[in-house]
């Protein structure tokens, strides 16, 4: 089984200040796919990581894939309360020939004004 | 307006009950999940669908039964739920294997 381990498990921070949440595997992956379910609603999308050590930015969030595709981290640059959340780390399932996704269990934030 | 819509969003029964969870995606995909969330615990797969035929079971108890009739629409039938069944169930949707999925907002069911 591709464990996904997220930490930390939880974060609670004031407006402004900068935050890392970390997604690890002792497994490869070929892609690794970020989340963030508030509070009432599904997992949303943010983004979708591919290559080796690829750094993409969403606006104030930073997200790194490492160079051997076992780990990934996300960072944020003076988080606003609509950055509270449920931050979910996802990647398929190389066993799997259809591919399913495993999700780490999350890392919740709480953002503070 | 997130395209998978979920129905009821909130729904209480006892154990004896028979109820069912709908689900809707207005994408044009052609796979369609449920997932299981609990506190605490990565989201676990139940089923998958792809163009309306079951792809996956992941060893989900037989009180627990899928149906999609068509690649739009899927539902959880439930009947005899344990008190541990307890959860937010998540239906999600996407064009094929290990493409992003996009979730509706859930069904949060309470066993009494």
């Amino acid at each position: 089984t591709q464990l996904l381990e997220q930490s930390p498990q939880f974060l609670s921070i004031q407006e402004g200040e900068n935050l890392t949440v970390y997604c690890n595997s002792s497994s490869v992956f070929s892609s690794l796919q970020w989340y963030r379910q508030e509070p009432g609603e599904g997992p949303v999308l943010l983004v979708t990581v591919v290559t080796g050590g690829e750094v993409k930015k969403l606006k104030r969030l930073t997200f790194q894939f490492g160079d051997a595709r076992k780990d990934s981290s996300l960072h944020i640059t003076a988080a606003q309360p609509g950055d509270t959340g449920l931050y979910l780390c996802a990647g398929p399932v190389t066993t799997d020939s259809w591919g399913k996704l495993q999700f780490g269990a999350g890392t919740q934030v709480v953002v503070t004004p | 307006e997130t395209g998978v819509t979920q129905t009821p969003r909130h729904l209480v029964m006892g154990m004896t009950n028979k109820k069912s969870l709908k689900c809707e995606q207005h994408l044009g995909h052609n796979a369609m999940y449920w997932y299981k969330q609990s506190a605490k615990k990565p989201l676990e797969l139940m089923f998958v669908y792809n163009f309306k035929e079951q792809t996956e079971n992941n060893s989900v108890p037989s009180r627990f039964s899928p149906e999609c009739p068509n690649s739009s629409h899927l539902f959880l039938h439930l009947h005899t739920l344990q008190p541990e069944d307890s959860a937010l169930y998540l239906c999600a949707s996407s064009h094929g294997a290990r493409q992003p999925q996009h979730f509706g907002d859930g069904t949060r069911l309470s066993i009494l």
